[in-house]
């Protein structure tokens, strides 16, 4: 069983609509949890940290709920620019770098 | 220049060749990673060093030697490759500490082994 799991997509959604990403993850000692986006032929970037209490950064809210060992990431009234893949990352340490990372969910936004 | 640079951004090689990829950062962070990437595939961790220290080989071959001469320096010796380590090599960075989640990334090395 892979330590984080995610739906490869792809998401295909009109512009404007509201999206969720899911997330599971295996290890219930992780501490540390992160959404990173992946631009085609690109490189990951940090999207958002994810809290327990949830957070949110404009349009994008991410969730975590640590008993069910699930990430989610809501991506609310959709632009063209947000296509890309959305990796959910987790990490066992709070320090250490060592990140684990999920597959990926690819979302195309459609004009 | 900014960030994390990685050379070359495209690698061919035979199995038999000996090629190195290189990483420079210019974040002034201590940690630096090297990721594989592969088609369909999570990112794998390969290597981790801390203020130029090994802390971290995540059971790679031996045809994969990293070097790191300093804090912003880091290297990717490849020798005797298979097909199958045909991938997109990342380096990264970051803080040490309670920064050591944040990776930077660079854009990649594309690695085509024939």
């Amino acid at each position: 069983r892979k330590e984080v799991e995610q739906d490869p997509g792809p998401f295909n959604v009109p512009e404007g609509a509201t999206v969720a990403f899911n997330c599971t993850y295996s290890n219930s000692a992780s501490q540390s949890f992160f959404w990173y986006r992946q631009d085609c032929r690109k490189e990951p970037k940090l999207l958002m940290s994810v809290y327990s209490s949830g957070n949110e950064d404009g349009r994008f809210t991410a969730q975590l709920n640590r008993a069910s060992q699930y990430i989610s990431l809501l991506i609310r009234d959709s632009k063209l620019s947000d296509s890309a893949t959305y990796l959910c990352v987790v990490a066992r340490s709070s320090n250490t770098g060592k990140l684990i990372f999920g597959q990926g969910t690819t979302l195309q936004v459609k004009p | 220049e900014t960030g994390v640079t990685q050379t070359p951004r495209h690698l061919v090689m035979g199995m038999t060749n000996k090629k190195s990829l290189k990483c420079e950062q210019h974040l002034g962070h201590n940690a630096m990673y090297w990721y594989k990437q592969s088609a369909k595939k999570p990112l794998e961790l390969m290597f981790v060093y801390n203020f130029k220290e090994q802390t971290e080989n995540n059971s790679v071959p031996s045809r994969f030697s990293p070097e790191c001469p300093n804090s912003s320096h880091l290297f990717l010796h490849l020798h005797t490759l298979q097909p199958e380590d045909s991938a997109l090599y990342l380096c990264a960075s970051s803080q040490t500490g309670t920064g050591a989640n944040v990776l930077t990334f660079g854009a990649g090395s594309r690695l085509t082994v024939l």
